[in-house]
């Protein structure tokens, strides 16, 4: 699977956006491109995924650079339950079928400040 | 509909025991995978089963093992604990069939085991 880079910390205001960025250099022209989320003391949870084009869902949007060498994930307005270590990920759709290995980096820990 | 069951939550177990830790997939996906999670090293993937059959595997020492029922539900082992196999051990479930890239995990609230 293709690496990919995050910032280590990130802080924002309550209720204002949130732009996390992810670069991905050498993303192969099959690999999706997920986010998953981590809040404190839970399991990851699926936030977003996309392939080429944007992506819009009720906890997210996913802004694709043409190249598709980098990618940011949009909070559109961060709340206090948005603090969380957030984690972008590259998928392989041809790796031997296997789905459940994910690798994770270290991801980027959100703060939020009220 | 329920989600990804794991128990126990939180364990203890001393130096040389064994621990089994079991997961509940969401009804319908028949892929169950487990991840470690430590400060030191982030999540590492441990294995996936799909079918009652390890379909990929992490690069753990073989004291760590799975398996799979035919109801989906999964069970991992780790033999001879060590101090070092103190984590958060998390397991996720999809589909497990069509488009590997699209298809997405949902993890359980995993259980946390203390070595002693």
């Amino acid at each position: 699977d293709a690496k990919t880079t995050q910032p280590n910390s990130m802080e924002s205001n309550e209720e204002e956006p949130v732009h996390l960025p992810c670069n991905h250099s050498t993303i192969s022209g099959t690999d999706y491109i997920h986010w998953y989320r981590q809040l404190p003391s839970q399991g990851p949870e699926y936030v977003i995924h996309g392939l080429t084009s944007n992506v819009n869902n009720r906890m997210a949007s996913l802004a694709i650079a043409e190249d598709r060498k980098s990618s940011t994930l949009i909070l559109h307005r961060a709340t206090l339950r948005d603090a969380a270590v957030y984690y972008c990920i590259l998928r392989d759709p041809n790796y031997g079928g296997s789905q459940g290995n994910l690798i994770f980096g270290k991801g980027t820990k959100l703060s939020v400040k009220p | 509909k329920a989600g990804v069951t794991q128990t126990p939550r939180y364990l203890i177990k001393t130096r040389g025991q064994q621990v089994t830790l079991s997961c509940s997939p969401i009804s319908g996906h028949r892929s169950v995978s487990w991840y470690q999670q430590t400060p030191g090293q982030g999540l590492q993937f441990l294995f996936e089963y799909f079918s009652e059959t390890q379909r990929n595997k992490g690069n753990f020492p073989g004291r760590f093992s799975g398996r799979q029922f035919s109801n989906s539900r999964s069970e991992m082992n780790v033999s001879t604990l060590e101090l070092g196999d103190s984590a958060l051990y998390l397991c996720a479930s999809s589909l497990g069939a069509g488009n590997t890239g699209a298809n997405v995990l949902t993890f359980g609230a995993g259980s946390r085991l203390t070595v002693l």
